[in-house]
Formats: structure tokens, sequence, C-alpha cells
């Protein structure tokens, strides 16, 4: 079985800062891992995911994200934050098997500070 | 690629109703996914096709709800006698499968309030 914690419902990060959002995750098989980012009214976007490979992972946006075995984590960085990326990001999981299913967290709210 | 598409995009409705929501697959997508996300919480999994074939509900899914693909290629969900409890964002994703991981794609949902 598989599962995220998302640290924190809500971010605050003042524009230019550097916007860091945890996820911690549980998997019994290796997983794969993906952040998806959610504006109001709308449904969900793919921002990067990992499979197999390079731990470091580039998305869309300037976003990235580092796959860290050790530390069950998968957390999203971006070095400089703009107020267009204020919306809602959920970390997810899934097992290699072909019939897993997508696993999502809970949320974090990214709030950016003019 | 006109991307998924969810309709209505919203929907209000009297406790128990019932109603029914359409999600219109990326064409050449044979997998689709029903979600619901209520309000501080991720997306929960539903159910999900193969196809025309319904391959897994989750618990979730009371027996007043019932899903739908009967052509493969657009899905209907419906809830019977709706309760407060029903009121929640229903998302729809599909994919394409060939055996390799391949992302969802998310239409823009269907909000349902229950009054």
């Amino acid at each position: 079985a598989q599962s995220v914690t998302q640290l924190g419902s809500h971010v605050s990060v003042s524009e230019g800062a550097l916007v860091l959002l945890r996820c911690n995750y549980s998997s019994s098989v290796p997983p794969y891992l993906f952040w998806y980012v959610q504006y109001p009214n709308q449904g969900l976007q793919l921002l990067l995911k990992y499979t197999t490979g390079a731990t470091l992972v580039k998305g869309i946006n300037g976003f990235e994200a580092e796959f860290k075995k050790s530390e069950t984590s998968f957390h999203l960085t971006k070095p400089s934050a703009h107020m267009s990326d204020a919306a809602e990001y959920f970390c997810a999981v899934r097992g290699m098997n072909r019939d897993d299913k997508i696993i999502f967290g809970k949320g974090t709210r990214l709030h950016i500070l003019p | 690629d006109t991307g998924v598409s969810q309709n209505p995009r919203h929907k209000i409705t009297k406790r128990g109703q019932n109603v029914t929501f359409r999600c219109d697959p990326i064409s050449e997508h044979n997998r689709l996914y029903w979600y619901r996300q209520t309000l501080g919480q991720g997306p929960e999994f539903l159910t999900y096709f193969q196809n025309e074939a319904q391959l897994e509900k989750s618990r979730l899914l009371s027996d007043r709800f019932s899903a739908e693909r009967p052509k493969g290629s657009f899905s209907t969900l419906e809830i019977q006698r709706t309760e407060q409890g029903d009121s929640a964002m229903y998302l729809c994703a599909s994919s394409l499968d060939r055996g390799r991981l391949s992302p969802l794609h998310f239409g823009n949902g269907t909000r349902l309030t229950v009054t």
C-alpha cells in the first residue's frame, strides 16, 4: 500500500523567495512519485514526476523535486517564487504495477506575499 | 488534443435527488478514472475503467454510486438518493495505458452541492 504525507496545509513565501513544499511517502514497493498543481476551479496539472533514474527531477514553471529514498521524501522546490505560483500543490505516489492507482496527499496551499 | 471535458461544471441538487455527471476523456486514452475531492483534501480514488471494463471500485463508492463507460469512450457517474455528504468536486482523469507509466490528464471537475 502507498500513502503520502504533506507537511503543512498552508505555506506562505515572499515573492522572489525560495519555495519548499514537503512530501514524505510510504510505499511497500519502489514508487513512482508525482507533484500536481491545482488552480482555483480547475483540475490538476502535472508538474513533474519521478519514475526511475535521475533522482533530481525538473518540471514545468521552474519547479524541481528530489527523490531521496533514505528519507522517503520527494520535496518540491523553486528558487524564486512568483505571484502566479499561488495555488494548491499535491504530492502523489503510485506503485509500479500496471494496475496501481495514484494516491494523493491532502495538499499544500501556497500563498505568495508581495 | 482537446483535453478531458466534464459536464456540468456545477450541479446543485436537493437531498434525495439523483444526479449524473459526464466525462469525455482525451480521445485515444483507454483508461478513465473518477476521483472525489472534498474541501481541504486531496483527490480520493473512486473507480477506473480500462476501455469499457470497470476494473476497480473504492470502498468509498457506496451502492448509491454507479459508473459506466459503455463504449469505452465517455463515462457517466450517477449518484442516487444524494446526501449532503456527497457534496464535493468530482474529478475525471484519463490516460493512455501502453504497459508503461503514463500521466493522468484531469478535467476541470464537476462541483456538486447537495442542499
